[in-house]
């Protein structure tokens, strides 16, 4: 059972565009939101965070919204750029269960100069 | 700040032996996660150590164990090794089970003949 979907493998904007990585999740008790990013043989790194207790994260060029009751998240990039270019990993954790997070399977986005 | 460190980067072994995988967490940092990757399964949570006490455990074999020492560093070994785990083993810090976010080191690519 997956509990984290990102349904889209991959993604392919325009520099400058708008990129939206989607995902969706079923376990209710998940109530802090993480997005990553990750280049081949690298290691994941921390992009931004939402607290299921908020709708709506920003933080420059990267916004991250939830829908609670949809039990959807989203990463908005604007603009984005050719250096984005990366796999995206949408992970969840739960009270309690911190230092355990659960993954989605990844969207790879491709930013075209 | 130094990052997450693992060691070593990259490791080749055969099928029945056995590999100890080294993680030293961000200085501070005093709860230490490890993930699996691989094509087929994605990031999979193996187990989270604090204060030299495994707090999770994932969803893996006995055959992975792990353990944390007292200036937070951790390693985690896998013992009769088998051709399916070869993989790359991400190991993650977050300053304390009350943090959510976890930055990740680069990893080690285990690569079993």
């Amino acid at each position: 059972d997956q509990q984290v979907k990102q349904n889209s493998p991959s993604l392919s904007v325009q520099e400058g565009r708008i990129s939206i990585l989607n995902c969706d999740y079923t376990n209710s008790m998940f109530d802090y939101f993480l997005w990553y990013k990750k280049y081949p043989a690298e290691g994941p790194t921390f992009l931004i965070s939402i607290s299921s207790i908020k709708d709506k994260n920003e933080d420059g060029r990267f916004t991250v919204f939830l829908n609670k009751s949809a039990k959807h998240l989203s990463l908005h990039i604007v603009p984005s750029q050719p250096g984005d270019s990366a796999v995206y990993f949408c992970a969840a954790s739960a009270r309690g269960n911190t230092g355990k997070l659960i993954f989605g399977q990844g969207t790879t986005l491709q930013v075209k100069p | 700040k130094a990052g997450v460190t693992q060691t070593p980067r990259y490791l080749i072994k055969t099928r029945g032996q056995q590999v100890t995988l080294s993680c030293s967490p961000i200085s501070g940092h005093r709860s230490v996660s490890w993930y699996q990757q691989t094509p087929g399964q994605g990031l999979q949570f193996l187990f989270e150590y604090f204060s030299e006490t495994q707090r999770n455990k994932g969803n893996f074999p006995g055959r992975f164990s792990g353990r944390q020492f007292s200036n937070s560093r951790s390693e985690m070994n896998v013992s009769t090794l088998e051709l399916g785990d070869s993989a790359l083993y991400l190991c993650a810090s977050s300053l304390d089970t009350s943090d959510y976010e976890q930055y990740f080191g680069p990893g080690t690519r285990l690569t079993v003949t």
